[in-house]
């Protein structure tokens, strides 16, 4: 596709249940990043990935919280029992390999996610 | 670790005059890069502009400008000519190369009265 789509758009649950959410980044972008947004805040760092090197995970916020990537592809963002704090929205991100220099990062519509 | 600190949570500015947006960073590495986007009402995130810790001069791209002072590791968005369209959600944000993850402020909502 012409951008980064991200999937569902909504996604309304109950406390307790897993969700997993869908990104998948525009071809040929090897750095995929997910962030958070909580109602009115900034965005919360949570992982980055960059072609086949290991994943920076240090803004997961927690165990409940796991993200995969099958290589320069779709990732998907699992979390595990949720909690009403997790109510946001997830936003992700690709760019092209940072050795071209700076590259800007291409947003999806990201995901609202509600815990009930 | 790096930080990037936004002071101004809202700032409403009449139609048409200048704006500055604060932004001020921390990191202790001597290459990294500093961005700022505009999230409309929409959602969307807009990327507005980037400047690299060695450019000399300051980015500019329009009616936007970084003001980029490295010795007070402040990267304040300058936005001339306001319009009504320019309200909106503003980020600063900071990639460091060594580690090449990019970290968000926590916004300044802009108001342009008309």
């Amino acid at each position: 596709g012409a951008g980064v789509s991200q999937s569902p758009s909504n996604k309304v649950t109950e406390k307790g249940k897993d969700v997993e959410l869908r990104c998948d980044p525009i071809s040929g972008h090897t750095a995929l990043y997910w962030y958070r947004q909580r109602l009115g805040q900034g965005l919360e760092f949570l992982i980055y990935f960059q072609g086949n090197s290991a994943p920076d995970k240090s803004g997961l916020p927690s165990d409940r919280f796991s993200a995969e990537r099958t290589g320069e592809s779709v990732s998907t963002l699992t979390i595990q029992r949720t909690q009403q704090e997790d109510s946001a929205v997830y936003l992700c991100a690709s760019s092209l390999p940072r050795w071209r220099g700076y590259e800007k990062l291409f947003f999806g519509s990201g995901t609202q996610l509600s815990v009930l | 670790a790096q930080k990037i600190t936004q002071t101004q949570p809202g700032m409403f500015v009449q139609e048409k005059e200048a704006v500055t947006l604060d932004c001020t960073y921390d990191t202790s590495d001597q290459s990294y890069g500093l961005f700022w986007y505009k999230q409309p009402s929409s959602g969307e995130m807009i990327f507005l502009i980037y400047q690299g810790s060695y450019d000399e001069q300051n980015a500019t791209e329009g009616r936007y400008s970084l003001n980029f002072q490295k010795a007070r590791k402040s990267a304040n968005l300058v936005i001339s000519a306001s319009q009504l369209g320019d309200s909106a959600m503003y980020f600063c944000a900071m990639s460091v190369n060594r580690d090449d993850k990019i970290i968000f402020g926590k916004g300044t909502r802009l108001h342009i009265l008309p």
